[in-house]
């Protein structure tokens, strides 16, 4: 069975410019997360999903983050614009919906902003 | 305060010995508990699920302590392959929160 697969792997872009990041879970698994990790840090929750409904988007800094997951499948994060503090890894990762706690992340998406 | 705080280490063990390292937590009406296993450059994957009672997977242990808020992981006869940064999880209201992980090196 596939993992959760995110692209791009890696990006990198001059500050101001935007970036989006896709995410396709593992298939049948209803939520869907967003979480940023900053190096030395762990993962910080952006935005949670269940199916298309973003459920938790407290975390998400709206000014300049926006997300979606149209169909309840795949999701895109953008950001725009970005800024030099936006570096860091972003993970996505998804779950069954009857399972609580075990997250199951993609490699993630590492973007470098200079 | 943070969520969920751990001791970054790094913990330097040579192979074979024990390592124990502990994580707070600040919402005592926490649900849930979980390590999880995070290799360099790679993403967190499951270790294992803390249970009130104590759980025991091979040589990993982990301790739940509700009263002083902490959980607990122990790691006996350490092998290289145990080299990771451990990060601990806990969820409230369905959102997993993490700490910034304990880095663990096994040198031989």
């Amino acid at each position: 069975e596939a993992g959760v697969v995110q692209s791009p792997r890696y990006k990198i872009i001059e500050k101001k410019q935007p970036v989006a990041f896709w995410c396709n879970p593992i298939s049948g698994h209803n939520t869907l997360y967003w979480y940023l990790q900053n190096l030395g840090q762990g993962p910080e929750l952006l935005i949670r999903y269940e199916n298309e409904e973003a459920v938790d988007d407290s975390q998400l800094p709206k000014d300049r983050f926006s997300a979606e997951r149209l169909k309840g499948v795949d999701s895109t994060l953008k950001i725009q614009p970005a800024e030099l503090g936006d570096s860091a890894v972003y993970l996505c990762a998804s779950k069954p919906e009857m399972n609580t706690g075990e997250l199951f992340f993609g490699e993630g998406s590492r973007l470098t902003v200079l | 305060r943070k969520e969920v705080e751990q001791d970054p280490g790094p913990f330097n063990v040579p192979e074979g010995a024990t390592v124990a390292f502990n994580c707070t937590y600040s919402n005592s009406a926490s649900q849930s508990f979980f390590w999880y296993r995070q290799d360099c450059r790679k993403e967190p994957k499951l270790l294992m699920s803390v249970y009130s009672s104590g759980n025991e997977d091979g040589r990993f242990t982990a301790q739940l302590n509700r009263a002083s808020q902490y959980i607990s992981l122990l790691i006996r006869d350490s092998k290289l392959s145990d080299s990771a940064t451990y990060l601990c999880a806990v969820l409230n209201d369905y959102k997993l929160s993490f700490g910034a992980g304990t880095t663990v090196t096994v040198r031989a």
